[in-house]
């Protein structure tokens, strides 16, 4: 019964540094979404995906891949890190009829980039 | 992109008040709902909103969807210090949410 689970919960780069965020659902959820938490900003769409093997941008995607080789994984992979990216990072999934169940949350990476 | 924004920023209330916050889009949504943040924790949902003028409880909670699509609010009735934490709303586009700013609350005893 583990959900959403990210990996790792924290972390310190500096910059330039690249990444790759983990986040893994055993739901068997079609939909993965990965956004992004900042004072002030709410959560900002990064990355999803409806499905294995598809990706699509979101609001904010610069600076940021992802891929969807398998339907339980969603990575997510910061390059070449930018104090810019310090944020919270929240991974959630959902089944493709979120309107009635909403999205399933990850409780979060902390990143912060020196 | 789209953005929603949520009124108040933040709010600090006495233990036993009522509360209320909206959120506000220049779009339309034909799907509303309600998140709560708890400190360290990813969003959990609180409620869902299907159709304009709706209005639903979940316990002390209670969301409308309002009759323009474009709003919706969210009042809860006698707080309690385990109501901190940050409300989020959220609009439904098509095969993603897009969230709000947010409403932060603090409960004093």
């Amino acid at each position: 019964n583990a959900g959403v689970t990210q990996t790792p919960k924290f972390r310190v780069l500096k910059t330039g540094q690249s990444m790759t965020l983990l986040c893994a659902q055993d739901m068997n959820h079609e939909y993965m979404y990965w956004y992004r938490q900042d004072p002030g900003m709410g959560l900002r769409l990064i990355h999803y995906s409806v499905g294995e093997g598809t990706t699509a941008k979101g609001e904010v995607p610069d600076g940021y891949n992802v891929s969807r080789l398998k339907k339980q994984n969603f990575l997510l992979g910061l390059e070449s890190a930018a104090p810019s990216q310090t944020s919270v990072y929240f991974c959630a999934s959902s089944y493709r009829a979120w309107e009635v169940y909403g999205y399933t949350f990850g409780s979060g990476t902390r990143l912060t980039v020196v | 992109g789209q953005q929603l924004n949520q009124s108040p920023q933040s709010m600090f209330i006495q233990e036993g008040e009522d509360v209320s916050m909206n959120c506000t889009s220049s779009s339309i949504f034909n799907t509303w709902l309600w998140y709560k943040q708890d400190p360290g924790e990813g969003p959990v949902l609180l409620i869902a909103l299907y159709k304009a003028g709706e209005l639903t409880s979940n316990g002390r909670l209670t969301a409308q969807f309002g009759i323009t699509r474009k709003d919706s609010f969210l009042n809860i009735s006698a707080s309690i210090p385990s109501d901190v934490g940050i409300y989020f709303c959220a609009g439904g586009d098509t095969d993603k949410l897009i969230f709000g700013t947010g409403t932060r609350l603090q409960v004093f005893p």
